[in-house]
């Protein structure tokens, strides 16, 4: 089946570390994104990629990074400059048209002590 | 940047029973897309409904359809004969484009309680 797979589904780590989270897609969906969901604040535009080798910023990138080396895969770097790390991290990819919705992966909670 | 708001936090209902999300946006574009996406415990993000702001007929979908006023930029999803999967946060979604690409702007989610 066709899909977004976010690994691991958990995550913890100490304060001060580096972290890289997973999101892979079969779709062959052009673009990809990366949503940060806190309490009461619903989801928030991390980074997102239009295309391989090209992505920009969203509206909370700071201490985050992104590369974008295949269609396939999006990976999340949330670094030891993010200074409220523990969150739960959604990943989401678009088909081509421009009016097509997102398709999201389950999800990577993230703890950071 | 555009601007998402649900009012309400909280919301419940009876099973069986109908039940309407408030959503308001900010924008000053002709054309756009609007999206209801439901979170249930499992977090997943689930599509529900999607509206064209050039179309004037509300969508539909099974259960769910919408009330779309854009002359007030408002965008309720009505729930109809209220089922106990039906419980989960709602977000509504606004499809901003911007040089090119486009992302979406979403509330802070609505979270629907369906009583026995």
């Amino acid at each position: 089946d066709g899909g977004i797979t976010q690994s691991p589904k958990y995550l913890f780590r100490k304060e001060g570390q580096n972290v890289t989270l997973s999101c892979e897609q079969n779709l062959n969906h052009d673009a990809m994104y990366w949503y940060r969901q806190d309490p009461g604040q619903g989801l928030r535009l991390i980074y997102y990629s239009q295309i391989v080798n090209d992505f920009q910023k969203g509206d909370i990138a700071e201490g985050y990074s992104v590369s974008r080396e295949k269609k396939e895969s999006f990976p999340l770097t949330v670094t030891s400059a993010q200074k409220n790390p523990t969150a739960f991290y959604l990943c989401a990819s678009r088909p081509g048209p421009m009016n097509s919705p997102l398709h999201f992966g389950n999800g990577t909670r993230l703890t950071v002590t | 940047a555009q601007t998402v708001t649900q009012s309400q936090p909280e919301m419940s209902v009876q099973e069986a029973e109908t039940v309407t999300l408030s959503c308001t946006y900010d924008t000053s574009e002709s054309d756009y897309y609007l999206f209801w996406y439901k979170q249930p415990p499992s977090r997943q993000m689930i599509l529900v409904i999607r509206q064209e702001a050039y179309k004037q007929q509300n969508a539909t979908e099974n259960r769910f359809s919408v009330n779309f006023q854009k002359a007030a930029k408002s965008f309720s999803l009505k729930i109809s004969d209220s089922q106990l999967g039906d419980a989960a946060m709602y977000f509504c979604a606004y499809r901003e484009i911007i040089q090119g690409a486009q992302k979406l702007v979403f509330g802070q989610g609505t979270r629907l309680t369906i009583n026995p």
